[in-house]
């Protein structure tokens, strides 16, 4: 069963980059079904989607945050990353990482979830 | 961009009741629609993919139906771990605002 994990700062000042990596166990992130995802939920409210990642590099990314975001893969340590620049309190939530299918375009595998605080 | 309603935002019912949360599209989406379960704390989990087929290890108890716009989610027998809020999300990975199932 394919697990996922995120690690990263859990609190970030205003203007600086968050930063998060997303480690799979139990599986290869080299599978040729799967991108890599990461979604995020700001306290209380509902969900968004950030963007993802295929283990060759190729991203796509939500246009409201595309100028801010990159995303990486390392195949050799079987991670994923994102990176989140100029970032305010409204970056304040908690970011998912997430397996999605692109068969039915399903999230089928996630993380537990980090809080990331942006805060001086 | 295609987005995504859902209703209620919040219902109260019991264990035994049978609960149905609706999801509608701004634009067709064909049955490119997957149903979440939250809960508290947790990450979302995967009830529902493509309209109507159950994941893995979901019961049986709940059934997802539609195409097109409109979509549906039922819990036919509410049990005391299905209270928790329901997401929909389609292809282009937008989610709806999300239904509340509460006591």
């Amino acid at each position: 069963q394919v697990q996922l994990q995120e690690s990263g700062s859990g609190l970030v000042k205003p203007s600086q980059t968050l930063s998060l990596t997303c480690t799979v166990s139990g599986g290869s992130i080299s599978s040729d079904n799967y991108y890599w995802s990461w979604i995020r939920q700001h306290p209380g409210e509902g969900l968004e989607w950030i963007g993802y990642i295929y283990y060759s590099g190729s991203t796509y990314y939500n246009p409201s945050l595309k100028s801010r975001i990159t995303m990486s893969v390392d195949t050799s340590k079987n991670q994923f990353s994102l990176k989140l620049s100029s970032v305010t309190a409204a970056d304040t939530a908690v970011y998912y990482c997430a397996k999605l299918r692109f068969l039915e375009w399903a999230f089928d595998y996630w993380g537990q979830g980090t809080l990331v605080t942006v805060s001086s | 961009d295609i987005q995504m309603t859902q209703s209620p935002s919040s219902l109260s019912a019991s264990v035994g009741d049978r609960v149905t949360i609706t999801c509608r599209a701004s634009q067709s989406i064909s049955s490119y629609l997957n149903w979440y379960q939250q809960k508290p704390g947790k990450a979302p989990k995967l009830l529902i993919y493509s309209a109507s087929t159950l994941q893995s290890g979901v019961p049986s108890r709940f059934n997802g139906s539609g195409s097109g716009t409109d979509f549906t989610l039922t819990i036919s027998s509410l049990q005391p771990e299905d209270f928790a809020t329901y997401y929909c999300q389609q292809r282009q990975l937008t989610f709806g605002g999300g239904t509340k199932v509460e006591s």
